[in-house]
């Protein structure tokens, strides 16, 4: 199956802080790539969806100028959490899929915590 | 209605048992279908597409009732491994956005 790694893993900052989270397609081109934040005992929220070169587009509710999505080249996406406050902290998952493959596929995820 | 459903579980269960877990979907026009399981603070995994005809992949089968809009997952001679949450997953059509499931939780013991 097709592989996505996430960097960092986990991180832990002080709140004001910003927070870059990296999404990459080891062995395939994301196309399109999805970012996801997942609370403790609940289902994965989609955050926004980003195409290679396009400006991301942003779920209901999501503020776009808190949660910058930068997908540049065909392996790359990242994410960014401006200003984080603790109610950010939370698991963020991306996930990517690109042509031939028949769904997303996920990367391991990066815990955030604000403190 | 939730675009998708699922029973939340837990489901508790015996090595070794048959166990099947239901999803129902409101979007009449959903094309794909899939069953993810998601460990305990990890990401979500791939576990096998739906098929309309039905498909198996070892000890786990899923069906797909279009007319009903009802997708199943089955379990059987469960392992301690199959301990996890199993997300059930809808796709409109190709390139769209997946829709989850809140997922139904397995519990193996032994």
């Amino acid at each position: 199956g097709a592989v996505v790694s996430q960097h960092p893993s986990w991180v832990i900052c002080k709140s004001g802080t910003s927070v870059k989270i990296e999404c990459r397609s080891l062995d395939f081109q994301a196309t399109t790539m999805f970012w996801y934040r997942q609370f403790p005992k609940q289902s994965l929220m989609l955050m926004a969806t980003s195409n290679e070169g396009s400006k991301a587009t942003y779920e209901q509710g999501v503020e776009k100028d808190k949660f910058l999505i930068n997908h540049a080249s065909l392996t790359l996406s990242t994410l960014t959490v401006t200003s984080a406050h603790p109610e950010d902290s939370s698991f963020y998952i991306c996930s990517a899929s690109g042509q031939g493959l028949d769904t997303q596929y996920f990367g391991p995820g990066t815990r955030l915590t604000v403190l | 209605r939730k675009e998708v459903e699922q029973d939340p579980g837990p489901f508790n269960v015996p090595e070794g048992a048959t166990v099947a877990f239901n999803c129902t979907y409101s979007n009449s026009a959903s094309q794909s279908f899939f069953w993810y399981r998601q460990d305990c603070r990890k990401e979500p995994k791939l576990l096998m597409s739906v098929y309309s005809s039905g498909n198996e992949d070892g000890r786990f089968t899923a069906q797909l009732n279009r007319a009903s809009q009802y997708i199943s997952l089955l379990i059987r001679d469960s392992k301690l491994s199959d301990s996890a949450t199993y997300l059930c997953v809808v796709r409109p059509r190709s390139g769209d956005k997946l829709t989850f499931g809140t997922g139904t939780r397995l519990a193996v013991r032994p």
